[in-house]
């Protein structure tokens, strides 16, 4: 069974520091997606990882892909407080739509 | 613009009562899906369909309905069978292909009275 594990759950940064969030899955994929949710709003695509070493950045946001490691992270560079949500990965599992499986998210809370 | 619309955003249902939560595309998505989203937890499958009049059960199928009459159009069924339904149900569609990002509606909240 294919398991997709983020950590941390929570974290709570300050503004202007640096951190990563990793997510870890237990099987072959080379397709990978990272989810912003706001409270109580949708899934928010960020970015999608199609390859081994991919690399995506967008403003303070950049994620990579490791699929040998089984390993994504997304880094955030000098957080602001409009970052603050919860954060998804989820991985293509088989290739096929209907099986992306979702990590459990990770809340980020950013303050001054 | 292009999208995914559910409705209503908010629903409260009566126990023994069964509820429809609606979600439409004008993406010309083929592949349309259903998942279930609890506080502080990811998402998981109710039921997903890739083609018109044809439909899979997810990870969590039992006490849900749906149907696929038209390709724009994915309504699920929350029935008195489901005993914990009070969640978020979000809808998602995805093009045909594999590998392929999904993009959500602004989901439902569906509360238990």
């Amino acid at each position: 069974e294919l398991k997709v594990e983020q950590n941390p759950l929570f974290l709570s940064m300050q503004e202007g520091k640096n951190y990563t969030i990793y997510c870890n899955y237990s099987t072959t994929s080379d397709r990978l997606y990272w989810y912003r949710q706001d409270p109580g709003k949708s899934l928010e695509s960020l970015f999608v990882l199609l390859s081994n070493g991919a690399v995506k950045q967008e403003g303070r946001l950049m994620a990579s892909l490791d699929t040998k490691a089984r390993l994504s992270t997304l880094h955030i560079t000098a957080a602001v407080h409009d970052l603050s949500a919860t954060y998804f990965c989820a991985v293509d599992y088989l290739m096929r739509a209907d099986k992306l499986i979702f990590g459990t998210g990770t809340r980020l809370q950013v303050f001054p | 613009d292009g999208g995914i619309t559910q409705s209503p955003k908010y629903l409260f249902r009566k126990e023994g009562q069964n509820v429809t939560l609606s979600c439409e595309q004008n993406l010309n998505h083929d592949a349309m899906y259903w998942y279930r989203q609890d506080p502080g937890q990811g998402l998981r499958l109710i039921y997903y369909s890739q083609i018109v009049n044809d439909f899979q059960k997810g990870d969590i199928a039992e006490g849900y309905s749906v149907s696929r009459e038209k390709k724009e159009s994915f309504p699920l069924t929350v029935t008195s069978a489901q005993k914990n339904p009070t969640a978020f149900y979000l809808c998602a569609s995805t093009p045909t292909g594999v590998g392929t990002e999904a993009f959500f509606g602004q989901g439902t909240r569906l509360t238990v009275v």
